[in-house]
């Protein structure tokens, strides 16, 4: 079975500060993509990264980080000095690499950025 | 970047109405696109998997009498709830996948309240 755990279901910081949202994954396929998105209270999905099963190697994108490690199954995101605009519910997704391509999501961790 | 049109956002409508949204991918043709179900506080939960000239495939749960799925043309898939009630009142977010390896395309999401 296919599984994405997103055991924060709500983080509180204040601006600045540093924050990691955790994601775990569960999957028989040896080959998938790992996924985060961002839902701001407007509601449409923003693609932040996707992440092969082959390629292990760490991710930055300005204040934005990625951690996977295959052997923990993890897919962590980490915000480097969090803002306001930062605030939004982030979703960790998995689907495998051919066939159908459905999402798996996560429940989501609703991060909020107090000024 | 690919962009999907999701029309309308936002929807009132009385009780045993039937409402259509329409999901168009306005740039790339998309063999399959998917429809989503968010309820409030809640991840998004895959109602169907359309493809291009062939019958929905709807998850488990999921009453295809009730939600129908047309998917026409490569461009164009819509969601019509049928005969809706308040518990059909939720936020509907399709997406659009062209076959590629590339991520799913996601629309800005409807609103449907029923009253």
């Amino acid at each position: 079975a296919q599984k994405v755990t997103q055991a924060q279901t709500e983080i509180s910081v204040v601006e600045k500060e540093d924050v990691t949202l955790d994601c775990v994954y569960e999957t028989r396929d040896t080959t998938y993509y790992l996924f985060w998105y961002k839902q701001p209270p407007s509601g449409e999905l923003v693609f932040l990264i996707r992440r092969n099963s082959f390629d292990e190697q760490n991710e930055i994108s300005g204040r934005y980080s990625w951690n996977f490690q295959k052997s923990t199954s993890s897919f962590n995101f980490t915000i480097t000095a969090s803002q306001v605009v930062d605030s939004a519910v982030y979703f960790c997704a998995l689907s495998p690499l051919s066939g159908t391509y459905k999402y798996i999501f996560g429940t989501g961790t609703r991060l909020k950025v107090l000024a | 970047g690919a962009v999907v049109s999701q029309h309308p956002s936002w929807v009132i409508c009385k009780s045993g109405t039937s409402v259509k949204i329409e999901c168009r991918s306005l740039d790339f043709q998309a063999t399959t696109m998917f429809w989503y179900r968010q309820f409030p506080k809640q991840s998004l939960m895959l109602m169907a998997t359309s493809n291009e000239g062939s019958k929905a495939t709807y998850e488990q749960g999921v009453e295809k009498d009730k939600f129908l799925i047309n998917h026409a043309s490569l461009t164009l898939s819509t969601l019509t709830v049928t005969s809706a009630h308040p518990e059909d009142s939720s936020f509907y977010i399709c997406s659009a996948y062209s076959g590629r390896v590339e991520p799913q395309h996601f629309g800005d999401g409807t609103r449907l309240s029923i009253l």
